[in-house]
C-alpha cells in the first residue's frame, strides 16, 4: 500500500524555467511533509518542509504548496538551474509518528 | 565535523553470506534509521531505533537484523535470508521529538552487490 505517491518517474525542464514536482498521499493522518533531493550514490539532503497548518512555504528558489483537501503537495523550483538535476523524494509523517514514509522519487533533468 | 558515516561505501559479497553495514553518527541524535533504495521504489524503511537497546521493524525487515548497543552506532546485518539483497542502503538519524519525527539526516549510503 503506497501511502505517498510520486506518479511522474521523470521530468525534463529547460534551464531558467519553472520545475513543478508533484506528490499525492492517501493517509489523512499525515500532518508534516518534506522534500529531499538526492544525487546518484549519495544520501538524500533535506530541501524544504511544510506543516499541515500551512498551505505554502518558501525558501529561496523552492516553494512547497499543500492542498489538504486533495491530499496533494507540490514543489516549485524557480528558476531551474543545472545543479537542480537530481532525484526528488517527497516524504510524510503523522502526528506523533517516529518514521517518515517516502514516495518513489521523480528524476528531474534540467536542460541547458 | 558532525555527521553520519556509513561504511563501506561499496561492498561485494557472494550469495549466502551475511554482511554487516556500519553506521556511526556524532550528532548526538537519539533516533536512527535504515532505509533501502531500489530503482523506482523510493526509500523503504528496514529498521529504526529511538533509544539505545531498543529497535522496531520497519516495512521490509525480513532478512535483516540490527543492534543498538551505543547511541552513536546502528549497524545493519543483511542475512542470507534476504532474498534480494543487492541495493543501496541508507542510514539516517534525527533528534527525538515529542510531537513526532522531524527532518532526517542521511549518510552517504552503502551499495551492496551480491554476486
Amino acid at each position: 500500500d503506497q501511502q505517498v505517491k510520486q506518479n511522474s518517474p521523470s521530468l525534463s525542464v529547460q534551464e531558467g524555467r519553472i520545475s513543478i514536482l508533484n506528490c499525492d498521499y492517501t493517509n489523512s493522518m499525515f500532518d508534516y511533509f518534506l522534500w529531499y533531493k538526492k544525487y546518484p550514490a549519495e544520501g538524500p539532503t533535506f530541501l524544504i518542509s511544510i506543516s499541515s497548518i500551512k498551505d505554502k512555504n518558501e525558501d529561496g528558489r523552492f516553494t512547497v504548496f499543500l492542498n489538504k483537501s486533495a491530499k496533494h503537495l507540490s514543489l516549485h523550483i524557480v528558476p531551474s538551474q543545472p545543479g537542480d538535476s537530481a532525484v526528488y523524494f517527497c516524504a510524510a509523517s503523522a502526528q506523533g509518528a517516529q518514521k517518515l514514509v517516502f514516495g518513489q522519487g521523480t528524476r528531474l533533468t534540467i536542460n541547458p | 565535523d558532525g555527521g553520519i558515516t556509513q561504511s563501506p561505501k561499496y561492498l561485494f559479497r557472494k550469495e549466502g553470506q551475511n554482511v554487516t553495514l556500519s553506521c556511526e553518527q556524532n550528532l548526538n541524535h537519539d533516533a536512527m534509521y535504515w532505509y533501502r533504495q531500489d530503482p523506482g521504489q523510493g526509500l523503504r524503511l528496514i529498521y529504526y531505533s529511538q533509544i539505545v537497546n531498543d529497535f522496531q521493524k520497519g516495512d521490509i525487515a525480513e532478512g535483516y537484523s540490527v543492534s543498538r548497543e551505543k547511541k552513536e552506532s546502528f549497524p545493519l546485518t543483511v542475512t542470507s535470508a534476504q532474498k534480494n539483497p543487492t541495493a543501496f542502503y541508507l542510514c539516517a538519524s534525527t533528534p527525538r521529538r515529542a510531537g513526532g519525527i522531524g527532518e532526517l539526516f542521511f549518510g552517504e549510503g552503502s551499495r551492496l552487490t551480491v554476486l
